[in-house]
Formats: C-alpha cells, sequence, structure tokens
C-alpha cells in the first residue's frame, strides 16, 4: 500500500532531550512537509522540502530541525530549544509538480509529550 | 499572503440535517482551495479540492463545496448529516505557483446529535 507512515505514534520527552519523529513516504512524491497542530490553532508549518537535500523554513521553525538526504524521508527533530514541544505532529507529501502539486497528502501524525 | 477563517470552532447538527460549514480565505492570486476531515488521533484525509473550472465541487463522503469569488467564500455542506460525519474540519488554501504551501483555518468540530 502507498502512503505516509510516521513513528512513534506516542513520544515521550524528558526536559533538555532532543527526540527525532519518523517520517517515511513510498508514493514517490517530491515535497514533504511537517506541521505542528494544537487544539484550536489548525496546523501551522514547521518545515517544508520541496527537493532532495533542500528544505525550508515555515512559520513556526524555532526550536526545530529537519534533513532530507533521501526522497522518501523527511525527519523531524525537535530540539531542546522548543520549550513547548507538547503536541500533534503531521507530516505531510505531495507531487510537487502537475496539476497535483499543490493536494497534501497527510500520515496518521506523531504525538509529542514532555515528561 | 493567504490566510482562511473558518466560521464556529464548534458546529452541531441533528442526524439527518443540513451540514454547513463556513470558509472565508483571503488571497492576492486566484487560490486553489480544500477541505480535510481529520477523526481523532489521526492523520488528515482530503475532502474535495477547487483548483480550476467548475465552481461546484463534489468531493467523498457525499460533501460538496462552492467556490464564489466574490464573497472569497469556500462553503462546505452535505444535505443530510450521519453519525459518521462527526469529525474536524479544516479548509486550506494555497497559490498555484510557488512553494505549495497550504494555509489552514483553525478548523471546525462538527458534532452530531442522534
Amino acid at each position: 500500500d502507498g502512503g505516509i507512515t510516521q513513528s512513534p505514534k506516542y513520544l515521550f520527552r524528558k526536559e533538555g532531550q532532543n527526540v527525532t519523529l519518523s517520517c517515511e513516504q513510498n508514493l514517490n512524491h517530491d515535497a514533504m512537509y511537517w506541521y505542528r497542530q494544537d487544539p484550536g490553532q489548525g496546523l501551522r508549518l514547521i518545515y517544508y522540502s520541496q527537493i532532495v537535500n533542500d528544505f525550508q523554513k515555515g512559520d513556526i521553525a524555532e526550536g526545530y530541525s529537519v534533513s532530507r538526504e533521501k526522497k522518501e524521508s523527511f525527519p523531524l527533530t525537535v530540539t531542546s530549544a522548543q520549550k513547548n514541544p507538547t503536541a500533534f505532529y503531521l507530516c505531510a507529501s505531495s507531487m510537487g509538480r502537475g496539476l497535483a502539486k499543490n493536494i497534501q497528502y497527510f500520515g496518521a501524525g506523531t504525538r509529542l509529550s514532555v515528561l | 499572503a493567504q490566510s482562511v477563517t473558518q466560521l464556529g470552532s464548534h458546529v452541531s447538527v441533528s442526524e439527518g440535517a443540513l451540514v454547513l460549514l463556513r470558509c472565508n480565505y483571503s488571497s492576492s492570486v486566484p487560490p486553489y482551495l480544500f477541505w480535510y476531515v481529520q477523526y481523532p488521533n489521526q492523520g488528515l484525509q482530503l475532502l474535495l479540492k477547487y483548483t480550476t473550472g467548475a465552481t461546484l465541487v463534489k468531493g467523498i463522503n457525499g460533501f460538496e463545496a462552492e467556490f464564489k469569488k466574490s464573497e472569497t467564500s469556500f462553503h462546505l455542506t452535505k444535505p443530510s448529516a450521519h453519525m459518521s460525519d462527526a469529525a474536524e474540519y479544516f479548509c486550506a488554501v494555497s497559490v498555484p505557483s510557488g512553494a505549495q504551501k497550504l494555509v489552514f483555518g483553525q478548523g471546525t468540530r462538527l458534532t452530531i446529535n442522534p
């Protein structure tokens, strides 16, 4: 089955710890995205990547880092600089070209909590 | 810059009643518009999209939406609500060119009363 896989489903972070959220897609999509979801605030863009080895900051990039070494993978690291990391994190991908380039497909999410 | 406003963070309707979820957008260029649905603790699923052409678009699960440029609106409707429609709904906008980013509204939680 083609799709986007996020892992783990639940993650706990200790004070001062960096944690990494995994996002893998087998849709052969060029573009990938990370969003943060907080109650009542919709989804906010953290980082996005339109092509391998390139990525751009979104609206709330502070305290986060990403890499895009492979087309199918776009891991997100929540660093200790992110003081309020508790949220639901969603990864998405899109074709990046053609008429369907703006249609984003989402993974099932990772819920991050602070211990 | 684009923005989206969803009127009403919570909407409650009776089973069998009309569902109307409101979305207004702001965009300096002709936008692409989307509605997504999210069930508890899950990702987002695309309901429908408007890109170009016919302004009334039909989606999955009996939902439809109409793009009204003069009103900068893209309201989501369903003639008869079903219990399984209970979820959170997000309206989103993007521009056809550029970085393909989506800007989301704050979401509307739909509750269906038996």
